[in-house]
């Protein structure tokens, strides 16, 4: 079965401070990897995804993750935090063939501090 | 010209009540899905159709039904509303070819 473990349940940094999210999964095959942003009263929307490739991914807003098969990891960062950051964060996979869903970590909640 | 919409988007309603949520999504894609978030924030997958056939039903009690007329559209019905029903209700839509899903707003479900 799989599984998404996101250690951190909030963090606090600063406003400019450089910021990085934790996700380990487990996973039976090669995982597709997904980070989805929720801001209060919202849905959630996609910030990136890795299935193939380069180990490093780009997504919106200024944020990064980087795929460590070696560590089942998929952390997302970004170099400066701004406060319009402060949302909750949810490391997802899932597979693209079949009818696979998205399994989702707890989530990290960001607060953003002056 | 939103992708995924969902209505209503709050749901207040007493104990014992029958309710739907209606979700449409325009991205004419093959598979639907029903989460639910909790209090706590966790999400859950309760059900996925792929072309109006149910694929996903994990363990959800009986009292919801989905409900898909068409491969753009997944409704979900509750009977019998139970306090612990209270929740925010996502429905999402993904297209096999592609990979990630794209989620609605959300249906807060708020049973007293």
């Amino acid at each position: 079965a799989q599984s998404v473990t996101q250690p951190d349940i909030h963090i606090t940094v600063s406003e400019g401070a450089s910021l990085e999210l934790r996700c380990n999964y487990s996973y039976g095959a090669t995982p597709y990897l997904f980070w989805y942003v929720q801001s209060p009263g919202q849905g959630l929307q996609l910030l990136l995804k890795y299935f193939s490739g380069d180990t490093l991914v780009q997504g919106i807003k200024g944020f990064e993750a980087e795929f460590k098969r070696s560590q089942s990891s998929f952390n997302l960062r970004k170099p400066s935090v701004h406060w319009s950051d402060a949302a909750e964060y949810f490391c997802a996979v899932g597979a693209a063939t079949g009818y696979s869903t998205l399994t989702f970590g707890k989530g990290t909640m960001l607060l953003v501090s002056p | 010209d939103t992708a995924v919409s969902q209505t209503p988007k709050y749901l207040v309603t007493q104990m014992g009540n029958d309710k739907s949520i209606k979700c449409e999504q325009n991205l004419g894609h093959d598979t639907m899905y029903w989460y639910k978030q909790d209090s706590k924030k966790f999400l859950k997958i309760m059900f996925s159709y792929n072309n109006k056939e149910l694929i996903i039903n994990e363990t959800v009690p009986n009292r919801f039904s989905p409900k898909s007329p068409d491969k753009a559209h997944l409704n979900l019905h509750i009977n019998s509303l139970e306090l612990g029903d209270s929740a925010v209700y996502f429905c999402a839509s993904r297209n096999r070819a592609e990979t990630e899903a794209f989620f609605g707003q959300g249906t807060r479900l708020t049973v007293v």
